[in-house]
């Protein structure tokens, strides 16, 4: 079955950067792009862009170009996002999700808590 | 940015009863292909979300077909016939015509 696993929530402190990995499994990697989605209580889902796994060609939301950097190893079938420069609210639950239809399969999310 | 504006913000049902959640967008999700670009999500509590419907009427994998999805240019609808205890969460709409991509805020749905 189709299983996108996310690495370990990430403490950081405010100005550092966290790279977080997203690795499929059950469906052929380069069928689907990854897209990644912020979830805040106060912003609910904010969707930060997507990668074409196939090509690495990327498509972000304006808002976080500079804050977030989408690559990708075919070889693993992983999907990475750094996130730089973090502030407090980068503090958030980050999900990837494969997309073709829609975004059809969620990873568990990542919790990334921003503090000094 | 396109936005999708969800009603009512949350919703109580009986078992067995429909539950229907509106979500209309600001723009036209209508693409000059036509299709139309909008999709329903469910978080179940703890969960991540999930695919429910996309392109407006489409049923995702694996979802039951008490789930239906309807609508036109900017007005859409999500309708749960026979809703059971498991369909508890809360359910986004989201427009995938352009970028950036963008969620309502969600309704939740609970049980009587």
């Amino acid at each position: 079955q189709v299983q996108l696993q996310q690495s370990g929530a990430e403490l950081a402190k405010p100005g550092s950067s966290v790279k977080i990995s997203c690795k499929a499994s059950g469906y052929t990697f380069t069928s689907y792009y990854i897209s990644w989605i912020k979830q805040t209580t106060g912003q609910g889902l904010e969707y930060i862009g997507y990668i074409n796994t196939g090509s690495g060609g990327t498509n972000y939301n304006e808002k976080f170009k500079g804050k977030a950097t989408l690559t990708v190893d075919k070889s693993s079938s992983t999907a990475f996002m750094q996130l730089s420069s973090l502030t407090p609210d980068d503090s958030a639950v980050y999900y990837c999700a494969n997309t073709r239809e829609g975004f059809d399969y969620w990873g568990q999310g990542v919790m990334v808590t921003v503090s000094s | 940015d396109i936005v999708m504006t969800q009603a009512p913000l949350s919703v109580s049902v009986t078992p067995g009863e429909s539950a229907s959640i509106s979500c209309r967008s600001s723009k036209s999700l209508l693409h000059s292909n036509g299709i139309t670009y909008v999709y329903w999500y469910l978080q179940k509590p703890g969960k991540s979300p999930q695919l429910l419907i996309y392109r407006m009427s489409n049923l995702a994998s694996g979802v039951p077909d008490r789930f239906s999805g309807s609508g036109s240019e900017t007005d859409f609808t999500l309708k749960i016939s026979r809703v059971e205890a498991e369909d508890v969460g809360i359910y986004y709409c989201g427009q995938l015509l352009e970028n950036p991509f963008t969620f309502g805020s969600g309704t939740k749905l609970e049980i009587k």
